[in-house]
């Protein structure tokens, strides 16, 4: 079955640091690939995607390249603020470009300290 | 963007009695609806799908007499969680996808607790 691995948080980090959030996957097709940031407090917002290989997502500041070779899609920012704290999710959908059936990690909560 | 709302946000209920979630989107129709399940550094672990107008489809090891989903309008799920148990504490999210959008839109989840 499909699976999502990413790195284990806690994450803290001083602001304007780089930020490097690891994720690799296991799917049987070729799935879509998903970053989702959940604010304290809020529900799941979709930070951004990529559809295919070398495909890469980007919203503010965020970034994420679909590598199939290495079957990952790490998020990277490369200077954080203490407004990005929040809770990252790695996700993938193997239903095209929809987001249908999602396959959840468990989760990176990032803390940003001024 | 789109948004869904979740109800209650919290609660708290003694074991045996029944617990009602509601989840509607509030500027859109939603087609399908999704209930998740998140336990403390967990992933969220699809519990079912619903349609509206038709019986919803529950994720293997998911017990359907137990987790009650009703889908029956296009801005409106609810999970019932029956005769509710200690092991069924967990935090409850939904989803809603619409036809004018190609992703899932979240509400911001229900804490249950079960005495």
């Amino acid at each position: 079955g499909n699976s999502v691995t990413q790195t284990e948080g806690p994450v803290t980090l001083s602001e304007e640091a780089f930020l490097t959030i690891n994720c690799t996957y296991t799917a049987t097709g070729y799935p879509s690939l998903f970053w989702y940031v959940q604010y304290p407090g809020e529900g799941l917002q979709l930070l951004l995607k990529a559809t295919k290989a070398d495909d890469k997502g980007s919203n503010k500041g965020f970034e994420a390249t679909y590598r199939k070779e290495t079957t990952s899609f790490h998020l990277e920012k490369g200077s954080v603020q203490v407004s990005d704290s929040a809770v990252y999710f790695c996700a993938l959908s193997d239903q095209g470009a929809g987001s249908y059936q999602l396959t959840f990690g468990k989760g990176t909560k990032l803390s940003v300290i001024p | 963007g789109a948004v869904v709302s979740q109800h209650p946000s919290w609660v708290i209920c003694k074991s045996g009695t029944s617990v009602k979630i509601e989840c509607r989107s509030l500027d859109f129709q939603a087609t399908t609806m999704f209930w998740y399940r998140q336990f403390p550094k967990q992933s969220l672990m699809l519990m079912a799908t619903s349609n509206e107008g038709s019986k919803a489809t529950y994720e293997q090891g998911v017990e359907k007499d137990k987790f009650l989903i009703n889908h029956a309008s296009l801005t409106l799920s609810t999970l019932t969680v029956t005769s509710a148990h200690p092991e069924d504490s967990s935090f409850y999210i939904c989803s809603a996808i619409g036809q004018r959008y190609n992703e899932q839109f979240f509400g911001p989840g229900t804490r249950l607790t079960v005495l």
